[in-house]
């Protein structure tokens, strides 16, 4: 059980195009979805976290505009990299959190994208 | 199926104890693999292993992993209550995919 997927696991598009990564909870509803970005000698940076139905809570640093992040339903959060630029070529992550389960995060396999 | 599984799910110990954390996977074609520790935000890489046998050290805590039998172990010794978090496993594999663990937390009480 505790299932996290992610699609699409690899995408490569255009400069100034938009990319859209889904991340789904498969057998649990996720009240709480994160999105991390994967940096070089593999350390993670959270970048916003969504409850479902309510706006993502984003880090400092993290433009919300460009990363857009709807979590409308219990079972799927959206991360949108608007007008990408090859600086946003990265390992995207996303996890989900159950209501009951404070510490547990489940992780989804990861979305690499590359911006050419 | 690949997957990742540690444990235990949960340890509790008083300061100074030693405290081993297993991490036991099946992920079709092995790369690496990796500890974080997670305590607010995101998880702060500890160890990245890809050899047998190999220990890696950061000074209390330590790594090893076996190829063989398919598991890496954390050690931390004399515990400190800023240890306490979450550690999480994880296994790079085919396409550099991820392949988490669900963690194991550890509360370090004084």
């Amino acid at each position: 059980g505790a299932v996290v997927s992610q699609h699409p696991s690899w995408v490569i598009c255009k400069s100034g195009t938009s990319v859209k990564i889904e991340c789904r909870s498969l057998d649990f509803q996720a009240t709480t979805m994160f999105w991390y970005r994967q940096f070089p000698k593999q350390s993670l940076m959270l970048m916003a976290t969504s409850n479902e139905g309510s706006k993502a809570t984003y880090e400092q640093g993290v433009e919300k505009d460009k990363f857009l992040i709807n979590h409308a339903s219990l079972t799927l959060s959206t991360l949108t990299v608007t007008s990408a630029h090859p600086e946003d070529s990265s390992f995207y992550i996303c996890s989900a959190q159950t209501s009951g389960s404070a510490d547990t995060q489940y992780f989804g396999p990861g979305t690499r994208l590359t911006v050419l | 199926e690949d997957k990742v599984v540690q444990s235990p799910l949960s340890l509790v110990v008083h300061e100074g104890d030693t405290v081993t954390l297993n991490c036991s996977y099946e992920v079709t074609n092995f790369r690496s693999l990796l500890w974080y520790k997670q305590e607010k935000k995101a998880p702060t890489f500890l160890f990245m292993l890809t050899s047998s046998g190999i220990e890696k050290k950061s000074g209390r805590l330590s790594s090893i992993l076996d190829k063989k039998e398919l598991f890496s172990i954390l050690n931390i010794t004399a515990t400190q209550t800023g240890d306490s978090a979450v550690y999480l496993c994880a296994v790079i594999g085919f396409g550099n995919q991820f392949y988490f663990g669900t963690g194991t937390s550890l509360t370090v009480i004084p």
